[in-house]
């Protein structure tokens, strides 16, 4: 089955800065990428997605990217804010398949 | 955007008895819905897949006589836990897919203590 590893676990930054996270997958055949933001106690949210026919997508301050030949994709979220704090979660789906198989997560700390 | 509601948002019993989870797309037809559960500081792990009018498909390691999942209609699937026990204390969350859409929507989640 499909397997997720997401980098880093946590992560801090100053207000204003970048934030990076990374993610890889073992399924040639996963085909779809979402990402999902989790503040403590609430259902995920998802931020972004991308899909397997699109090297890079961007939402204002977001960004996925996807190398499928390297099996990996990342989140990017530029000028940070303290209210991007939370966990951010990767995931994966294949092809025929809605399954989502979800990365560990990342909590990200936004320092005012 | 479609919105997926779960009932109850959290729940306190005892030992050994059993809890059912609603969860209901309220704006759309979902023809599969999915059931995680997250422990604290921990992932998404997917328990369970519920098709409507079929039976649920189980992960590995997952109990079905223990985790009962009923898709009864396109926009009702539950969860029952049976038999509860502590280690059975988490966040369950169901997720629903729209007819011919890939996103899932999850619901706000159910937290189970059990006594």
């Amino acid at each position: 089955g499909e397997n997720v590893e997401q980098h880093p676990s946590t992560l801090s930054v100053q207000e204003g800065d970048s934030a990076v996270i990374k993610c890889t997958y073992s399924d040639s055949a996963s085909n779809y990428f979402p990402w999902y933001k989790q503040e403590l106690g609430k259902r995920p949210q998802l931020i972004i997605d991308i899909r397997s026919n699109v090297g890079e997508k961007k939402d204002q301050r977001i960004a996925v990217t996807l190398n499928k030949t390297a099996k990996h994709f990342s989140l990017h979220i530029t000028e940070t804010q303290p209210e991007d704090s939370a966990v951010y979660f990767c995931a994966a789906s294949g092809a025929g398949s809605y399954q989502l198989t979800f990365g560990k997560g990342t909590k990200l700390s936004v320092i005012p | 955007g479609a919105v997926v509601s779960q009932h109850p948002s959290w729940v306190i019993c005892k030992s050994g008895t059993s809890v059912k989870i609603e969860c209901r797309s309220l704006d759309f037809q979902a023809t599969t819905m999915f059931w995680y559960r997250q422990f604290p500081k921990q992932s998404l792990m997917l328990m369970a897949t519920s098709n409507e009018g079929s039976k649920a498909t189980y992960e590995q390691g997952v109990e079905k006589d223990k985790f009962l999942i009923n898709h009864a209609s396109l926009t009702l699937s539950t969860l029952t836990v049976t038999s509860a026990h502590p280690e059975d204390s988490s966040f369950y969350i169901c997720s629903a897919i729209r007819i011919l859409a890939s996103e899932q929507f999850f619901g706000p989640g159910t937290r189970l203590t059990v006594l």
